[in-house]
Formats: C-alpha cells, sequence, structure tokens
C-alpha cells in the first residue's frame, strides 16, 4: 500500500518565478487537501477537493495559488509570482470516502519545502 | 477562528519518564487527531477520537478525549529516545466541514 506522494520534495525559486506542486493521493481516496506550514507552526488549511470539485478554499489561498484535480486523482498546486513570504512546506493529504468511527481520517505525504530567494 | 492551544511548547525529559501534552480549545470538536512529524516530514496520524470520554492506547501512548469534546491529552509511559518529535494535535469543528485547524504542536526531546 503505497502512501501519499508529493514531488518535487523540495524546490529553490527566485522571487517572481512560478512554481508547481504535484500531489498523488492515496489510491481510492477520492478526498484530497493541500496545507501550509511555516516554520515553528502546525500546518494550515488551504484548499480541498473531493473527486475532481474544488469544495473549499481559505482565505489564505491568494489569487497568486491555484489547485487543480482534473480527473480526480493527482492534484496540483501552482504559485504564480512566488515572493518570499510563500516559503514554508507545503503539505498534501488525502482521505477515504467512508468515515472510519465517525471520522474522515486525513493522511499526509512527505511535503514539499518551497524556498524563494 | 476556532483556535487550539497545545502546552507544553517545548518538553526535554529524560529516557524512562512519563509525560503527558495538551490540547485545548474554546469550541467543541467534531473529530480530533494526534499527529507526530519529524523534521523534513509529514505528519503521521496516530490516533483519531470522537465520543467525549474516549480513551485510546496505542502501546506506550494513551489518549484521552474530555468529556466535553473540547480538550484533550497525550501520555507517554517510559519515553523512549524513539518517542522525539514534534506532536500535533488537529480538529475538526463542524460536521461535515473536513478542514483540520491544527495547534502549534508540542516538541519533545528525550534524552537518552
Amino acid at each position: 500500500d503505497t502512501g501519499v506522494s508529493q514531488n518535487p520534495r523540495h524546490k529553490i525559486t527566485k522571487r517572481g518565478q512560478n512554481v508547481t506542486f504535484r500531489c498523488d493521493p492515496i489510491s481510492e481516496h477520492n478526498r484530497l487537501y493541500w496545507y501550509r506550514q511555516t516554520l515553528g507552526q502546525g500546518p494550515e488549511f488551504l484548499t480541498y477537493f473531493q473527486n475532481e470539485a474544488q469544495l473549499e478554499k481559505s482565505r489564505l489561498l491568494s489569487d497568486r495559488f491555484s489547485a487543480e484535480r482534473p480527473k480526480g486523482s493527482f492534484s496540483t498546486l501552482e504559485i504564480q509570482r512566488t515572493e518570499q513570504g510563500d516559503s514554508a512546506m507545503y503539505l498534501c493529504a488525502s482521505s477515504h470516502r467512508r468515515k472510519t468511527g465517525g471520522s474522515r481520517e486525513q493522511y499526509f505525504g512527505p511535503g514539499t519545502r518551497l524556498t524563494v530567494t | 477562528t476556532q483556535l487550539l492551544e497545545q502546552s507544553p511548547q517545548f518538553l526535554s525529559i529524560q529516557e524512562g519518564e512519563n509525560l503527558t501534552v495538551y490540547c485545548n480549545s474554546s469550541s467543541v470538536f467534531s473529530s480530533l487527531q494526534w499527529y507526530r512529524q519529524e523534521p523534513g516530514e509529514g505528519p503521521v496520524l496516530l490516533v483519531t477520537v470522537v465520543t467525549g470520554g474516549e480513551v485510546k492506547k496505542l502501546k506506550r501512548l494513551t489518549f484521552q478525549f474530555g468529556d466535553a469534546r473540547k480538550d484533550s491529552s497525550l501520555h507517554i509511559t517510559a519515553a523512549q529516545p524513539g518517542d522525539t518529535g514534534l506532536y500535533l494535535c488537529a480538529g475538526t469543528f463542524n460536521f461535515g466541514n473536513e478542514k483540520l485547524t491544527f495547534g502549534t504542536g508540542t516538541r519533545l526531546t528525550i534524552i537518552p
């Protein structure tokens, strides 16, 4: 059973460049989530998908951020015109359509660490 | 906006000692998860609690959910160096709302 995978694991980019990250969820998981984690903080919710539909977006997701899940499987998160404040760990998680004990448990990938210079 | 407070922020103890870390909210959780995170990696799910007063055990780890579903604790017995890591609690606050709200975590160091 493979877990959630994310690519790349690390990305260094110059301010103003565009970057795209990919997340492959656990197979059979229909829900996919993106979070951002800065140093010393817990992860913060960005957005989530049920199949290909984007159901909720955080106010943290500015106009420079866009997420897609075109076929309901993998997802991409793109950041346009990166800023130094975008430097963070970007985490992806997925969950099954069925609840476990009343809750849909979210399983996280290893993250993509973005450094904007 | 729901806030989760975790305490202590940092904890450093000797191998073999017991410890408890806490997670508190002013709002009622619909579910609460505990995760452990290693540096440079994603959080790993340890347990999910849903029912007020629920107690779950995972080897030397005991998780308790408060009766009012506003707080939780994680107790580790006979801590080992492998327990070192960042312990995060995360909760959902509305049934049907999938978003996890995380605390800032407790960074635990077990000294051999």
